[in-house]
């Protein structure tokens, strides 16, 4: 199947620094991708669609200003945690669609991230 | 999209098959079913999908009832490796719409 890869696999930081996480789509172009968090023992939550070439649509409750998303090609997506605090801590993940094979969406392996 | 339900846990002993069932009794007749798995730590795993016809893949089969209010995933020799939180998803075919992950089933291969 298709292969999507994120970067860094994890990151430690101290409260109030920035955290970029990097999606791709190695094989495939992808015009949307996802971003979605997990939090220990709960079940993945849908942040923002990431559009290529134009602005992320934010799930009701994530602040569009804290998570900065931007799609610069149709192989690329980066999320950056801005101001980063210790609730921040999760598991973040990308997912991507092939555009010209069909209906599956593939994941990433996920970031996780830890502010200290 | 369709809401679904997944039993929460299923234990099943390694080399037998593994059966994992989902209600989906509000599907309509443009929603596909859609299996991921997730293994610890790790991101989501496409296993496999289908419309009203049973499916089967290198990994997994997939029953789907006739009157599609419900499905089957089937691994059919499970092994330690199959541990993770399956989940069952419903949705239309649009390109840009996202999936909703409920919480799953939680399957244990046990030695």
């Amino acid at each position: 199947g298709a292969v999507v890869s994120q970067h860094p696999s994890w990151v430690i930081c101290k409260s109030g620094t920035s955290v970029k996480i990097e999606c791709r789509s190695l094989d495939f172009q992808a015009t949307t991708m996802f971003w979605y968090r997990q939090f220990p023992k709960q079940s993945l939550m849908l942040m923002a669609t990431s559009n290529e070439g134009s602005k992320a649509t934010y799930e009701q409750g994530v602040e569009k200003d804290k998570f900065l998303i931007n799609h610069a090609s149709l192989t690329l997506s980066t999320l950056t945690v801005t101001s980063a605090h210790p609730e921040d801590s999760s598991f973040y993940i990308c997912s991507a669609r092939d555009q010209t094979s069909g209906r599956t969406q593939y994941f990433g392996p996920g970031t996780r991230l830890l502010v200290l | 999209d369709a809401k679904t339900t997944q039993p929460p846990s299923m234990d099943c002993a390694e080399g037998r098959a593994a059966n994992l069932p989902c209600n989906h009794s509000t599907i309509s007749g443009n929603e596909y079913v859609y299996w991921y798995r997730q293994i610890h730590s790790q991101g989501p795993q496409y296993i496999i999908h289908g419309l009203k016809n049973n499916e089967t893949n290198e990994m997994a089969s997939l029953i789907i009832t006739e009157d599609r209010k419900s499905s089957t995933l089937i691994l059919p020799h499970a092994t330690l490796r199959d541990t993770a939180v399956y989940y069952c998803i419903v949705r239309v075919e649009s390109y840009g719409q996202n999936f909703v992950f409920g919480p799953g089933t939680r399957l244990s291969v046990l030695p």
